[in-house]
């Protein structure tokens, strides 16, 4: 089963908006990344944020994490049509013995011209 | 190479046909990991390399699956006797540490259609 899980499923903006999108997942973190999906592809990372962070900047990229809640939310600032993509939350859960990233079934955001 | 390099990009299989896919980590990565996606599904974890070595093996969906990794660089993921429900598009990424908490890089994936 998926560790996180991403949340709108499906998200459609208009240019210069702001998209949010949310993350929960179920066990202890270390850290939580996002990564961005171009046409089904390869992933590329946007962000990492560590288990005892709560807020991180870059760019027009802005994540939070509440390790109470178990969630992240992404937030991408006066969005352009180049952002239409599929985000997804990747987890690195604390007792990872496989050491592997779980990821979630992701968010597609269109950003209309 | 200056990336994660996978290949083929694509690859149309007759279901009962074994397949190899390959995948060419960054240099000096140790570990190495495969996913399976399905058409607008999320990543669904196949397995793990650390060096040659592959602890974690429980994400392989059946014995038809193995994979192998040489000399701590290139790995292959081989299916054989392919079934259409192993069309999927397999990524392969590498980490220059065994443990999650650096980026990891992505390959393009291959694209497999088993028909």
């Amino acid at each position: 089963s998926q560790q996180g899980e991403e949340d709108p499923q499906a998200l459609s903006i208009q240019e210069g908006e702001n998209a949010t999108m949310n993350c929960s997942y179920k066990t202890s973190i270390n850290n939580l990344q996002w990564y961005r999906q171009n046409s089904g592809r390869g992933l590329v990372h946007l962000i990492l944020i560590r288990s005892n962070e709560r807020e991180k900047h870059s760019g027009r990229l802005r994540v939070t994490l509440d390790t109470s809640k178990k969630s992240s939310s992404l937030l991408i600032t006066a969005s352009r049509a180049a952002d239409t993509a599929s985000y997804f939350c990747a987890t690195d859960p604390f007792n990872n013995a496989g050491n592997m990233l779980t990821f979630g079934g992701g968010t597609r955001l269109m950003v209309k011209p | 190479g200056a990336g994660v390099s996978q290949s083929p990009s694509n690859k149309v299989t007759e279901k009962g046909k074994d397949v190899e896919l390959r995948c060419d980590p960054i240099s000096g990565h140790t570990a190495l990991y495969w996913y399976r996606q399905s058409l607008g599904q999320g990543l669904e974890f196949l397995i793990y390399f650390q060096g040659n070595s592959a602890p974690d093996k429980s994400g392989l969906p059946s014995d038809r699956f193995s994979a192998e990794r040489t000399g701590g660089s290139v790995s292959t993921l081989t299916i054989q006797r392919t079934q259409q429900e192993d069309s999927a598009v397999y990524l392969c990424a590498s980490t220059p540490s065994p443990r999650g908490n650096t980026e990891a890089f992505f390959g393009q994936g291959t694209r497999l259609t088993v028909v």
